[in-house]
């Protein structure tokens, strides 16, 4: 099993609500990211988790919140969000996160994500 | 630090042509380069890459590109493109001390017309 799944595929919320973002693997991996895509731009990094620890936070405005529950479970908790948070919410694995070689990234299909 | 530039924004090309799309990068450090491909409404799909070795790498979908460490560039070329090939494709690179970080270039759209 090589792929990253990511529920729900799309989500639409207020700037009130609370809602969350679900990623999973089982691929064994130990390195989970999440990224946030804008509209014909390139994805950006927003954190990293590694051995369920989180390892990078991307100077992220704390209205995200991220989850690792267990080495396969990857979650990004929202509350209070902008209209500008809407994005294409991507979540990706690898191996581990020591290094480049044979240690690419998979990534998931995404969420689409709009704020009103 | 490292940073990504992918020269087009955007490459029209029509079906069964040949297609070259460029990313050149800058680092201090030795790199590893990547080739994604991104379909609409989809995540990002690794179509190839440069660990080390031969400087040139096959891919899937018949996708080949070159590694020239002089031009510090890992262009992306297919002889044939085909409909199917329409997509945003992103160039990143992750340096050696740099864990697995990625940078990605800004991306350029393949538009494959008939």
């Amino acid at each position: 099993d090589t792929e990253v799944t990511q529920t729900p595929k799309h989500l639409v919320m207020g700037m009130t609500n609370k809602k969350s973002l679900k990623c999973e693997q089982h691929m064994g991996h130990r390195a989970m990211y999440w990224y946030k895509q804008k509209a014909k731009k390139p994805p950006e990094l927003m954190f990293v988790y590694s051995y369920e620890k989180l390892s990078i936070n991307e100077s992220v405005p704390s209205r995200f919140s991220p989850e690792c529950p267990n080495s396969s479970l990857l979650n990004l908790h929202l509350h209070a969000l902008q209209p500008e948070d809407s994005a294409l919410y991507l979540c990706a694995s690898s191996q581990d996160f020591t290094g480049a070689l044979n240690n690419e990234q998979f990534f998931g299909p995404g969420t689409r994500l709009t704020v009103l | 630090a490292q940073s990504v530039t992918q020269l087009d924004s955007q490459v029209p090309v029509f079906e069964e042509a040949p297609v070259e799309l460029r990313c050149n990068y800058s680092s201090s450090v030795s790199v590893y380069l990547f080739w994604y491909v991104q379909y609409p409404n989809q995540g990002l799909q690794l179509l190839l890459k440069y660990l080390s070795g031969s400087t040139l790498v096959k891919g899937i979908n018949g996708f080949e590109a070159e590694f020239n460490k002089s031009q510090t560039s890992f262009h992306l070329r297919k002889p044939s493109v085909h409909i199917s090939d329409t997509a945003e494709y992103f160039c990143a690179v992750s340096e050696d001390n740099a864990g697995n970080m990625l940078t990605f270039g800004g991306g350029t759209r393949l538009m494959v017309k008939p």
